[in-house]
């Protein structure tokens, strides 16, 4: 079965440090999304992404995150100026089509990025 | 009031024991409930997948769903080691991207 993988498994930054999570998504998906989960907190929502375009964030996605494709199979997602509230598991998902309805297929994770700010 | 509330657990039970698993949810907007798997160190797995109310089953998984007491739950029948695992249910309203999830419960079935 199709996967989404996700590069580094763990990465270790200073504060201050810019770092970039790389996801290689289901290749027939077209809508892609970041979550992350802090140690024994809920996974939340970062950002979805569609047609190069952002088609929703959070209020977690500020001016620090961005993302791109920036081929036909990356998605990333960069922080620039790592703070130690950003260690977390970061997960990459993606769905052959965005809003979820009855008729599309739910998000496939990948197994994650642990980042550990220090 | 938060809005998708999931009792942390840990909960440990006799393998062949029934897993029982529920979260409550504040928001009536919600219409698609998801219910996730994630072992240690991995990305959530789909277990389960129910529009709006009503039950579901899927070999050994029953997935339930009372909107209008806001409430999902997931049974696991006749549960095997293989099963201890964090359980996550998620849930969204229509036309959306993103998904709310619960704070997940831990579930160890011993042998």
């Amino acid at each position: 079965e199709p996967e989404v993988t996700q590069t580094p498994s763990h990465q270790v930054t200073q504060m201050g440090q810019e770092v970039i999570l790389r996801c290689v998504p289901i290749s027939n998906h077209l809508y892609f999304y970041w979550y992350r989960q802090i140690l024994g907190q809920k996974v939340e929502f970062l950002v979805s992404f569609y047609n190069n375009e952002i088609s929703e964030k959070s209020e977690i996605f500020d001016d620090q995150f961005s993302v791109e494709r920036p081929d036909g199979s990356n998605f990333t997602l960069k922080i620039r100026s790592t703070k130690l509230e950003d260690s977390a598991m970061y997960f990459c998902a993606s769905t052959p089509r965005g809003a979820l309805s009855s008729y599309n297929s739910p998000l496939h994770f990948g197994n994650g990025t642990r980042l550990t700010v220090t | 009031q938060k809005e998708v509330e999931q009792d942390p657990g840990p909960l440990s039970v006799p393998e062949g024991a029934i897993v029982s698993l529920n979260c409550t949810y504040s928001n009536s907007a919600f219409q698609y409930f998801m219910w996730y798997r994630q072992y240690s160190r991995k990305g959530p797995e789909l277990l389960m997948y129910t529009y709006s109310s009503g039950n579901k089953e899927d070999g050994r998984f029953t997935a339930q769903v009372d909107k209008s007491s806001k409430y999902i739950s997931l049974f696991i029948r006749d549960s095997q080691p293989s099963d201890s695992a964090t359980y996550l249910c998620a849930m969204s309203v229509p036309n959306d991207y993103k998904l709310s999830f619960g704070a997940g419960t831990t579930v160890t079935v011993r042998a």
